[in-house]
């Protein structure tokens, strides 16, 4: 069976300082793969997409970045964080064409 | 562009009690519609999801939802709600090409003993 994990679950870092969020896939292959940012009360808001190794696609200008290095692996970035950052951080997968998305655990991400 | 509509923010539901949750969406097309449900501090899990056909699809923990074309609505509804149900649920609408899937604001249920 298909499993997802994303981690850290819970982060506190201060404003400048750098993140990395890491999501990974087992048991599937050639996902496409989401990172997106829930804020209270506001839904889940698409930050990135990937339907490939090194394709990345933007949704929202910020100061975040996402890569795929791995077909199952999913990293969201940022070189210096803004209070405006904080959030809680879903990654999830889907398979090819439509469907539904898998998503992990989340990882709540406070900057101060 | 896309967009869902969920009008309720919060809702409370006496356990027992029959339930609706409402969903608009805007699309040129037919989309693909999902009901997703989150506990707190978690990651989602779907619910049920709408493809095409038979307009009232089923889903797991025995809710429903039905597809409305005039109305561009799918509602979500189940007859008896139990206290585990108390979470935050989001309807979600994707496009034809599969990669972007666009999320309402969510709707929390609270549930009275």
């Amino acid at each position: 069976s298909q499993t997802i994990h994303q981690w850290p679950a819970t982060l506190v870092q201060p404003v400048g300082s750098p993140l990395s969020l890491e999501c990974t896939v087992e048991g599937t292959s050639n996902p496409n793969l989401y990172w997106y940012r829930q804020a209270a009360g506001r839904g889940l808001q698409l930050l990135f997409y990937s339907v490939g190794i090194g394709q990345i696609s933007s949704e929202v200008p910020q100061n975040l970045s996402a890569s795929r290095p791995q077909d199952r692996q999913f990293i969201l970035s940022s070189k210096k964080l803004l209070l405006s950052d904080s959030g809680f951080y879903l990654c999830a997968w889907s398979k090819r064409g439509p469907g539904e998305l898998f998503f992990g655990e989340g990882s709540r991400l406070t900057v101060l | 562009a896309q967009s869902v509509t969920q009008p309720d923010i919060h809702i409370t539901v006496s356990e027992g009690a029959s339930l609706e949750l409402r969903c608009n969406y805007s699309y040129g097309a037919t989309p693909y519609l999902f009901w997703y449900v989150q506990s707190p501090g978690q990651g989602l899990q779907l619910l049920l999801k709408y493809f095409s056909g038979d307009t009232l699809v089923q889903g797991i923990k025995g809710f429903e939802a039905e597809f409305k074309r005039s109305q561009s609505s799918f509602n979500l509804r189940k007859p008896s709600v139990h206290w585990s149900d108390a979470a935050e649920y989001f309807c979600a609408v994707q496009a034809a090409g599969g990669f972007k899937t666009i999320f309402g604001a969510g709707t929390r249920l609270f549930v009275k003993a």
